[in-house]
């Protein structure tokens, strides 16, 4: 069965600093992966998604992820954040990308910036 | 364009009681989804409408849950009757023909 695993629940950084968020998945075949934010209030965000090609995925307001098939992982990444990114983040995966079908979610990391 | 909606934002309401969540999704898309989220825990798929059938309901929880979709356009979650373990938020969300799906802001339900 497909699965996601967020592995940091709460991370804090300071201002400026960079950001990576961690996202592995369980999924036999190739797997189809987003990443999600939710800010206060807000509904879901996409920032990405993975379906094919180059593994180096960019997305919105600046952040990326990389597809590491060998470690399943799919770790979003921004070299320098604003306050404006506190929120939740989530991973998710889906069985196809092409036809629409259920798309499964990590747990979630939530992201406090620190000024 | 207008992005999915729903209503309410927020419910409270009694144990037993009824509520109905109703999703509006982006005109045009024939794919209409309903997800929850209990306790901070993972977001959780319940179900899948293509126009107004279900294609997929696996994710429903007990039969305390009907999902509709009558004309292919809006659908309403009806929890009848609602017991303590249904607070949470729950989302909608559509899409064209793929999977790049548009979510909703969420009704946050809560149940005393």
């Amino acid at each position: 069965a497909q699965s996601v695993t967020q592995p940091d629940i709460h991370i804090t950084v300071s201002e400026g600093a960079s950001l990576e968020l961690r996202c592995n998945y369980s999924y036999g075949a190739t797997p189809y992966l987003f990443w999600y934010v939710q800010s206060p209030g807000q509904g879901l965000q996409l920032l990405l998604k993975y379906f094919s090609g180059d593994t180096l995925v960019q997305g919105i307001k600046g952040f990326e992820a990389e597809f590491k098939r060998s470690q399943s992982s799919f770790n979003l990444r921004k070299p320098s954040v604003h306050w404006s990114d506190a929120a939740e983040y989530f991973c998710a995966v889906a069985s196809e990308y092409s036809s629409a079908s259920k798309i499964i979610f990590g747990s979630g990391t939530r992201l406090s910036i620190r000024p | 364009e207008a992005g999915v909606t729903q209503f309410p934002s927020h419910s409270v309401i009694e144990k037993g009681q009824t509520v109905t969540l109703r999703c509006d999704p982006i005109s045009g898309h024939d794919n209409l989804y309903w997800y929850r989220r209990v306790m901070g825990k993972e977001i959780k798929f319940l179900l899948h409408f293509v126009k107004e059938s279900k294609q997929d309901e696996s994710g429903m929880p007990n039969n305390r849950f009907l999902a509709e979709r009558t004309g292919g356009t809006y659908s309403t979650l009806k929890v009848q009757p609602a017991e303590l373990e249904d607070s949470g938020v729950y989302f909608c969300a559509s899409s064209l023909f793929d999977n790049e799906q548009f979510f909703g802001p969420g009704t946050r339900l809560t149940v005393l």
